[in-house]
């Protein structure tokens, strides 16, 4: 079965720090993969995603992830974090399901933004 | 702003009470899913249904159901409630049958169980 992997459930950065978040996935077909945010008291929402195409993708917010194949990862960057980047973020893959693809969650990693 | 809208926000009960969470989907999606959120479980999948129809289950208790509507709105029904199921609920919809499976979230309905 597909999986996701967070590996770290929370992450402590200093505002203006560059960050990376951490994902790891098991799949052995090709994978559609996504980042989603959630911030306090807030519904998840789609940070940017990867369907195919370049690896390298650009979301909101100035975020970024890299699609690597051979390390089967999808780790989230920012080059300089803001107090409000401060929430949980979920990378999810898309699984073929009986009716139409699925998504399969992580545990979410909080990232910690201090001034 | 998703387009798919919850109500109620928030909810205080009893222990042993019934709730209903309402679950409107984005326009044009025909397919609602339902998760949990709580500190100990984190995000889990609870069900699927599709164009009025259950088309997936995840870790739901049985006294929980759900039903989707001709108008393709979702009802979640929570019965003798305890303490554990104090959580935020989700409702997600897409398209389904696409592509890519990505879901738009609501805001969530945030259920205090007294």
């Amino acid at each position: 079965a597909q999986s996701v992997t967070q590996l770290d459930s929370q992450v402590p950065v200093f505002e203006e720090a560059p960050v990376e978040l951490r994902c790891n996935y098991s799949s052995s077909v090709s994978v559609y993969l996504f980042w989603y945010v959630q911030y306090p008291n807030q519904g998840l929402q789609l940070l940017l995603k990867y369907l195919s195409g370049s690896t390298l993708v650009k979301g909101i917010n100035g975020f970024e992830a890299e699609f690597n194949k051979s390390q089967t990862s999808f780790h989230l960057r920012k080059p300089s974090v803001h107090i409000s980047d401060t929430a949980e973020y979920f990378c999810a893959v898309s699984v073929r399901a009986e009716y139409g693809n699925k998504l399969v969650f992580g545990a979410g990693t909080i990232l910690r933004v201090k001034s | 702003d998703s387009g798919v809208t919850q109500t109620p926000k928030h909810l205080i009960t009893a222990t042993g009470q019934r709730v209903t969470l309402r679950c409107s989907p984005r326009s044009g999606d025909l397919s609602v899913y339902w998760y949990q959120q709580s500190l100990d479980q984190g995000l889990q999948f609870l069900i699927q249904y599709y164009n009025g129809e259950e088309r997936a289950k995840g870790n739901i208790l049985e006294r929980f159901s759900a039903q989707q509507f001709p108008d393709l709105h979702s009802e979640l029904n929570l019965s003798s409630l305890e303490l554990g199921d104090s959580a935020l609920y989700f409702c997600a919809s897409n398209l389904a049958g696409t592509n890519t499976g990505e879901l738009f979230f609501g805001e969530g309905s945030r259920l205090t169980v007294l």
